[in-house]
């Protein structure tokens, strides 16, 4: 079935730049997206990208996505101890269903 | 703030007992999905209705019904409670389903003890 997998665990310092990957499977997803959870809240969107496109930026937030490979990664420039959170990336399968990954752990050093 | 309203943010309850949990979706959004998420399952889909119709459904136990009324608010009934239902229980919306961006609220936590 449809899958989307993520690393679980990511360590930078603060002002590094943050990458977080995800691979998908389903080919079709036509809409791939970034959310962002703080402990004890929701998900918050953070951005998504359509599947013709290679590139997003959007402030300190750039999505790549190389369709080939079924890769999308999140690059957080300058990351901040605010930026601490799970990330998720989902993929959509057929025209309801979104797949989430297990989530990537980002801690920021100070 | 995504717009999108759950109450109660806590339920604790019993294991056999029945507990219903309410969203309500960003103004407009006609579509609303319903969302698991446990530390062994990860984020799963349970369900989706869209202008009070379900569209799809996902990992959703025969145990747990939902609906969405005229209005567009919904409902998650969870009845016959096991330990393993204690999880967050997310709902989220859309202007009108598809693939569209989805805006989740903050969550219901459910433990069953």
């Amino acid at each position: 079935g449809e899958d989307v997998e993520q690393s679980l665990f990511l360590s930078v310092r603060e002002g590094d730049s943050s990458v977080i990957n995800c691979t998908y499977t389903d080919s079709s997803s036509t809409y791939l997206y970034w959310y962002k959870q703080e402990p004890g809240a929701g998900l918050q969107l953070l951005t998504y990208i359509f599947s013709n496109m290679d590139m997003k930026q959007d402030q300190r937030l750039t999505v790549l996505l190389n369709k080939k490979d079924k890769h999308l990664s999140l690059r957080i420039a300058d990351t901040q101890t605010g930026d601490s959170a799970i990330y998720f990336c989902a993929a959509t399968s057929g025209t309801y269903k979104y797949i989430f990954g297990t989530g990537t752990r980002l801690k920021v050093l100070a | 703030d995504s717009g999108v309203t759950q109450t109660p943010k806590h339920l604790i309850t019993a294991t056999g007992q029945r507990v219903t949990l309410r969203c309500s979706p960003r103004s407009g959004d006609l579509s609303v999905y319903w969302y698991q998420q446990s530390l062994d399952q990860g984020l799963q889909f349970l369900i989706q209705y869209y202008n009070g119709e379900e569209r799809a459904k996902g990992n959703i136990l025969e145990r747990f019904s939902a609906q969405q009324f005229p209005d567009l608010h919904s409902e998650l009934n969870l009845s016959s409670l096991e330990l393993g239902d204690s999880a967050l229980y997310f709902c989220a919306s859309s202007p009108r389903g598809g693939d569209q961006p989805q805006h989740f609220g903050d969550g219901t936590r459910l433990s069953i003890l």
